[in-house]
């Protein structure tokens, strides 16, 4: 059984950057699946942050794209995200996923249970 | 960029009904599209992918069409655990990922 586990701080100050990461089990990250970040504001609708390979490539929501990095790790089989000069308007749940493959390789077909964060001094 | 428009954003329905959300693309996205459930505290959950394939392990009561800019996602005979938000996701303009403003249903 597949599964996606987020950890991280759940408050970050305003300015700092926030640090996610994403713990796969049930499956290698190093399979030929890509592995996502989305997030949702509360009381809003879903956002996508981006994307990575397990290679290392990486493709990011260009509104986002100057703030955020993602990089995994293979020997721990798990990725991460890191948003920088965090504000208010980063205060979400952020989701990690798993992009399906074939048909539904544009598609998050695994979900990790979200974790809060909240930006606030 | 691409926007997806739900309608209705929000919409009350009793057990049994036949329910149909819509989603308009700003442009055409041919198939470009899947549909997720979100259910209140929880992950979102993919249903419907390339607009119209059921994803496995999903009620057959849930079903999508449609293709360019106007699709629909329905349910044939809503049950009370389809309580929840829906949303559209286009991956036309790859490799961006878009998202509708999502839809709230809920019982009558």
């Amino acid at each position: 059984q597949v599964q996606l586990q987020e950890s991280g701080p759940g408050l970050v100050k305003p300015s700092d950057t926030l640090s996610l990461t994403c713990a796969v089990s049930g499956y290698s990250i190093s399979s030929s699946n890509w592995w996502g970040w989305i997030r949702q504001p509360p009381g809003k609708g879903l956002e996508w942050i981006g994307y990575i390979y397990y290679s290392g490539s990486t493709y990011y929501n260009p509104s986002l794209k100057s703030r955020v990095t993602m990089s995994v790790d293979t020997s721990k089989n798990q990725f991460s995200l890191k948003l920088s000069s965090v504000t208010a308007v980063d205060t979400a749940v952020y989701y990690c996923a798993r992009k399906g493959l074939g048909a539904r390789e544009h598609a998050f077909d695994i979900w990790g249970q979200g974790t809060m964060v909240t930006v606030s001094s | 960029d691409i926007q997806m428009t739900q309608s209705p954003s929000s919409l009350s329905a009793s057990v049994g009904d036949r329910v149909t959300i819509t989603c308009q693309a700003s442009q055409d996205i041919s198939n470009y599209l899947n549909w997720y459930q979100q259910k209140p505290g929880k992950a979102p959950k993919l249903l419907i992918y390339d607009a119209s394939n059921l994803e496995t392990g999903v009620p057959s009561r849930f079903s999508g069409s449609g293709s360019g800019t106007d699709f629909t996602f329905t349910i044939s005979s809503l049950q009370p655990e389809d309580i929840a938000t829906y949303y559209c996701q286009q991956y036309d303009n790859l490799p961006a990922y878009t998202f509708g403003q999502g839809t709230k249903l809920e019982i009558k």
